[in-house]
């Protein structure tokens, strides 16, 4: 079947400290690959996604490469934010009649000042 | 462009009684999804529809959760009898179509506590 696992949490960064996140996934066929973040009190949203390997997905500073020779889509950015403190989730979809969106178990991310 | 509204955003139940909550997806997405996501977990997709046709149910409990889409657009939840272990978050999501690459929209969620 298909699974997303994602580090153990919660993660503590200061301002500024450079931020990973690993993403490994399995997968009975081609996926695509996607973070969604969720800020307090509000519905996920998407960060960014990517469709092919080797594939970079960016926004908001944050970037995540598709490598399918190691089955992960780790999300990075070089220099975090207080406003980035949030739960991420990794997650991935592999087309077929009854394709669906599997969720890894999302980690928290907290930045203080 | 407005998002996927969801309500209510809060329902407090105690066991046994009936609960239903209600999406309305953006405008012109045709695939909407309800998913249930418990504490610490990531969301697991119940079902899905395109327009007002449920493609995908397998993973819906139908002896007590029931779900339509009545004229493709909104869309209704509900659970009867609640148990305990039902308390969790409902989110409801749509996306104009229903590739692999497509982007869901989430809506903010309703968090169900059945005592």
């Amino acid at each position: 079947g298909n699974s997303v696992t994602q580090m153990e949490g919660p993660v503590t960064l200061s301002e500024e400290a450079f931020l990973t996140i690993n993403c490994t996934y399995t997968a009975t066929g081609y996926p695509s690959l996607f973070w969604y973040v969720q800020y307090p009190g509000e519905g996920l949203q998407l960060l960014l996604k990517a469709t092919k390997a080797d594939d970079k997905g960016s926004n908001k500073g944050f970037e995540a490469t598709y490598r399918k020779e190691t089955t992960s889509f780790h999300l990075e950015k070089g220099s975090v934010q207080v406003s980035d403190s949030a739960v991420y989730f990794c997650a991935l979809r592999v087309a077929g009649a009854n394709s669906k969106l599997t969720f890894g178990k999302g980690i928290t991310l907290s930045v203080r000042p | 462009e407005a998002g996927v509204v969801q309500s209510p955003r809060y329902k407090i139940i105690e066991k046994k009684q009936p609960v239903a909550f209600w999406c309305n997806p953006i405008s012109g997405h045709n695939t909407l999804y309800w998913y249930l996501q418990n504490l610490g977990q990531g969301p697991e997709l119940l079902i899905r529809y395109e327009n007002e046709e449920a493609v995908d149910d397998s993973q819906l409990p139908k002896d007590r959760f029931s779900a339509e889409r009545l004229k493709g657009v909104d869309s209704t939840l509900k659970i009867q009898p609640a148990e305990l272990g039902d308390s969790a978050v409902y989110l409801c999501a749509s996306s104009r179509g229903n590739g692999a690459s497509e982007t869901q929209y989430f809506g903010p969620g309703t968090r169900l506590l059945v005592l």
